[in-house]
């Protein structure tokens, strides 16, 4: 079975601190694509950074960057500098290569406080 | 360009109502996706069609759920008999043609949040 897990329900954080989103995933395929997509009180699905299962260099997007370890199946999501702006729901997804489906994880709700 | 474009925003309906909500795909695009989001949870993938075609609806409730994406207009999901359960948010998103959207997530519509009361 395709899975996505994201261990924190909740997190929250001082404006202008860094925070990291934790993201695991069950696959047996090869080749996917992972996604970061941002879900703010608007319910707009807001894709905030993407990964090729087959690039080894993390993808970077401004101030949101990620940590991809194929073999731990892992791709957690570091924000910098966190602003107001960035509070959200945080959905982590991936998709087989060939598939049609998006497959997400439960979701972490990230607070940033002034 | 508008981009993928939901309507309703909100539906309200009782029990045993029939919900219509509505998807019309970004300009140039001839595939749909439905995905369906329960409260405090990620989406979950419902259907996928082309136009006049669905190609995979295994994630479709067995009963009272359709959908359909005609010729000519936008793609309707239909619930009929709507229970509490079926209270949740509803997104539709859109690609080009099969495996160009895959890269890149897709775009999503803003979804149509159902209640039933």
């Amino acid at each position: 079975a395709q899975t996505v897990t994201q261990s924190q329900p909740e997190m929250s954080v001082q404006e202008a601190e860094t925070v990291t989103l934790s993201c695991t995933y069950d696959t047996s395929e090869n080749n996917y694509y992972l996604f970061w997509y941002k879900q703010p009180p608007s319910r707009q699905m807001i894709l905030v950074i993407r990964q090729e299962a087959y690039k080894q260099q993390n993808a970077t997007e401004n101030r949101f960057s990620v940590n991809f370890q194929k073999a731990a199946k892992s791709f957690s999501l570091k924000i910098s500098d966190s602003q107001l702006g960035d509070t959200a729901m945080y959905f982590c997804a991936f998709i087989i290569q060939g598939a049609q489906k998006l497959v997400f994880g439960q979701g972490t709700r990230l607070t940033i406080n002034p | 360009n508008a981009g993928v474009m939901q309507n309703p925003r909100h539906l309200v309906r009782r029990r045993g109502q029939e919900a219509r909500l509505r998807c019309s795909p970004m300009k140039g695009h001839s595939h749909v996706y439905w995905y369906r989001q329960l409260p405090e949870e990620g989406l979950k993938f419902m259907v996928y069609l082309q136009k006049e075609n669905i190609i995979d609806e295994s994630g479709m409730p067995k009963e009272r759920f359709s959908a359909e994406f005609p010729k000519e207009g936008p793609s309707i999901l239909r619930i009929q008999q709507v229970v509490r359960g079926d209270s949740a948010a509803y997104f539709c998103a859109s690609s080009p043609s099969s495996g160009q959207g895959i890269p890149y997530g897709y775009t999503f519509g803003s979804g149509t949040r159902l209640t039933v009361v």
